[in-house]
């Protein structure tokens, strides 16, 4: 199956401080490419769908301003937590859908963060 | 995109048949029926998808019921590794919206 890679895997930031998440598609183009944020023992929940070239769509209750969102290429998005705090504290996962198969998605192994 | 339920936990033998249940009452014409896992730490696995017929790949088979208001993913040899948490999600949108889903647990 398609490869997606996230960076880092786990990250550990001061309280105030901004962290940026990389998600890359290694083997396919991806036009448009997801982020989900898992709490403990919860579901994953869908923040927003990046779209390359253009702005991101945000699910309801996510504040865009909080959590920046680019896709400055096909095979590439990026997402920032800005002045990050301990309710950040989450699993975040991306995912990407390769051409031709909207519904099917490939996730990355996720990224830990831990806010102090 | 149609809601869906699915049993909380499920317990199976190593080396026999999961059988993992899934209804969707309300799903429309348009609608497909995706399968994914998510294994503990890991991101979400896609296992495999269907719309009205049964499916079948290197993972696991799909059984779709004729009116389609219910599925049963099949993961032939359970092992070990299987252990997961199993989602079956209904879509007609791109997006995919994640249900609690089934906890499956192989046990030897």
């Amino acid at each position: 199956g398609a490869v997606v890679s996230q960076h880092p895997s786990w990250v550990i930031c001061k309280s105030g401080t901004s962290v940026k998440i990389e998600c890359r598609s290694l083997d396919f183009q991806a036009t448009t490419m997801f982020w989900y944020r898992q709490f403990p023992k919860q579901s994953l929940m869908l923040m927003a769908t990046s779209n390359e070239g253009s702005k991101a769509t945000y699910e309801q209750g996510v504040e865009k301003d909080k959590f920046l969102i680019n896709h400055a290429s096909l095979t590439l998005s990026t997402l920032t937590v800005t002045s990050a705090h301990p309710e950040d504290s989450s699993f975040y996962i991306c995912s990407a859908s390769p051409p031709g198969l909207p519904g099917t998605q490939y996730f990355g192994p996720g990224t830990r963060l831990l806010v102090l | 995109d149609a809601k869906t339920t699915q049993p909380t936990s499920m317990d199976c033998a190593e080396g026999r048949a999961a059988n993992l249940p899934c209804n969707h009452s309300t799903i429309s014409g348009n609608e497909y029926v995706y399968w994914y896992r998510q294994i503990h730490s890991q991101g979400p696995q896609y296992i495999i998808h269907g719309l009205k017929n049964n499916e079948t790949n290197e993972m696991a088979s799909l059984i779709i019921t004729e009116d389609r208001k219910s599925s049963t993913l099949i993961l032939p040899h359970a092992t070990l590794r299987d252990t997961a948490v199993y989602y079956c999600i209904v879509r007609a949108r791109n997006k995919l919206v994640f249900g609690a889903g089934t906890i499956l647990r192989v046990k030897s």
